[in-house]
């Protein structure tokens, strides 16, 4: 049981580079969630997916697309990355889609980003 | 929406000495508050969670309290050791059986360091 994993663990793009960030679970959730960590700044999250099928913004979405590809795995993709989208993106996944005691969230080991 | 704030944003004890750590939150209607530990180049860890049906829940050596009418929960770690030296993260949350809301909103983060 690997838990929730994310490729690659480091990557350098150039400005206007595309990429895409790979995460899958195995623990049979439901909602997966993308957030970016930067310093001094906390976790921000930046798309989520309450189910499969589903996609949402969150607090910081411009600059970014996701896609659910089933309910294991949930990509976050960069289309011109940015010097400002250096930052470490962490996946998460939660249980139970908006259900009762079901959002506890259990985080991946991160992707470094760096744009230059 | 939410706004979490977390204090202080860097506390430094003594092995053995207690740790405290404290959030305020903006919206009432949240009802769900997990704390997460980040160590060095990992993602964020749950370590315990609080809802707000009950104000205080222990966990061997940490601890986290509500205080629903004020707004505010702490975590408190007593007899710290050097492992404890990490980045905590405090969120709230609106857990429900039918909305939608399953986003966490998370504090800046405390860097906690416990001298040998």
């Amino acid at each position: 049981n690997a838990g929730v994993t994310q490729t690659p663990k480091f990557q350098v793009l150039k400005t206007g580079q595309s990429m895409t960030l790979q995460c899958a679970q195995d623990m049979n959730h439901n909602s997966m969630y993308w957030y970016r960590q930067d310093p001094g700044m906390g976790l921000r999250l930046i798309y989520y997916s309450a189910s499969e099928g589903t996609t949402d913004k969150g607090e910081v979405p411009n600059g970014y697309n996701v896609s659910r590809l089933n309910k294991r795995e949930f990509s976050l993709r960069l289309e011109s990355a940015a010097p400002s989208q250096t930052s470490v993106y962490f996946c998460a996944s939660s249980r139970l889609a908006g259900g009762l005691q079901g959002q506890e969230q259990y985080f991946g080991p991160g992707t470094r980003l760096t744009v230059t | 929406g939410e706004n979490v704030e977390q204090h202080p944003s860097t506390l430094s004890v003594q092995e053995g000495d207690s740790a405290v750590i404290k959030c305020t939150y903006s919206d009432s209607a949240s009802n769900y508050f997990p704390w997460y530990k980040q160590e060095l180049g990992k993602g964020p860890q749950l370590i315990i969670d609080i809802r707000s049906n009950v104000g205080e829940k222990k966990d061997q050596r940490i601890a986290v309290t509500l205080n629903k009418t004020a707004k505010h929960f702490s975590l408190h770690i007593t007899e710290t050791q050097p492992e404890d030296s990490a980045v905590y993260f405090c969120a709230a949350s609106i857990e429900n059986s039918g909305g939608s809301n399953y986003k966490l909103t998370f504090g800046k983060g405390t860097l906690l360091t416990v001298n040998p």
